[in-house]
């Protein structure tokens, strides 16, 4: 039982570049979420996902697109990425909405 | 405009005396509660809840109070232990049809002196 993984640990990119953040849990959860953690800021929702199919904005959606074809990924695309968007993010899941949700180790981000 | 916070930033605490970490918040409506703890280069774990219908919850070194008419939240950890050093977020929810969601507050981050 893994829980919670996300695909890659840490990635590079430049202005402009796009990529994809792969997030994978085996509790069978129906909620997923995307959170963004920068210093001095906790966590920033940035879009979630109430059960397969199904996506919504949080906090601070915009520069970033999911998408949950399968209840058990949740994938978060940067289409062309700003240095702004240097950041650790992270990826939960709970079995009841907003309560406790379990993290992934998170992938560390830097856009030059 | 923060609706959750932690106003220490750091706090240090000798092994084995009671650590107190603050949150306060300021959406009435919140009805949930949660503490994470946070190692380096790993994700947020769930430390311990509580529901607005109550105002004390314990789980064995670890007790968070609650305090509606000041919205304020405590956690107390005792005793500490090195092993406790970490950062702790406080997060909130409110209920909002089938999506309720966690806000947190920016950390606080502990160090349990041996």
């Amino acid at each position: 039982n893994a829980g919670v993984t996300q695909t890659p640990k840490f990635r590079v990119l430049k202005t402009g570049q796009s990529m994809t953040l792969l997030c994978a849990q085996d509790m069978n959860h129906e909620y997923m979420y995307w959170y963004r953690q920068d210093p001095g800021m906790g966590l920033r929702l940035i879009h979630y996902s109430v059960g397969e199919g199904t996506t919504a904005k949080g906090e601070v959606p915009d520069g970033y697109n999911v998408s949950r074809l399968k209840k058990q990924n949740f994938l978060l695309g940067l289409e062309s990425a700003a240095p702004s968007q240097t950041s650790v993010y992270f990826c939960a899941s709970s079995s009841v909405a907003g309560l406790k949700q379990f993290f992934g180790p998170g992938t560390r981000l830097t856009v030059l | 405009d923060q609706q959750v916070k932690q106003n220490s930033p750091s706090l240090s605490v000798q092994e084995g005396r009671i650590s107190i970490l603050n949150c306060d918040y300021t959406n009435s409506m919140f009805d949930y509660f949660l503490w994470y703890k946070k190692y380096p280069a790993e994700g947020p774990t769930f430390l311990i809840s509580i529901s607005s219908i109550k105002d004390k919850n314990e789980d064995g070194r670890f007790t968070v109070f609650l305090n509606k008419s000041a919205k304020h939240l405590s956690l107390h950890i005792v005793p500490s232990q090195p092993g406790d050093s970490a950062v702790y977020f406080c997060a909130a929810s409110a209920s909002s049809g089938s999506a309720r969601q966690l806000t947190f507050g920016s950390g606080t981050q502990l160090t349990v002196l041996p």
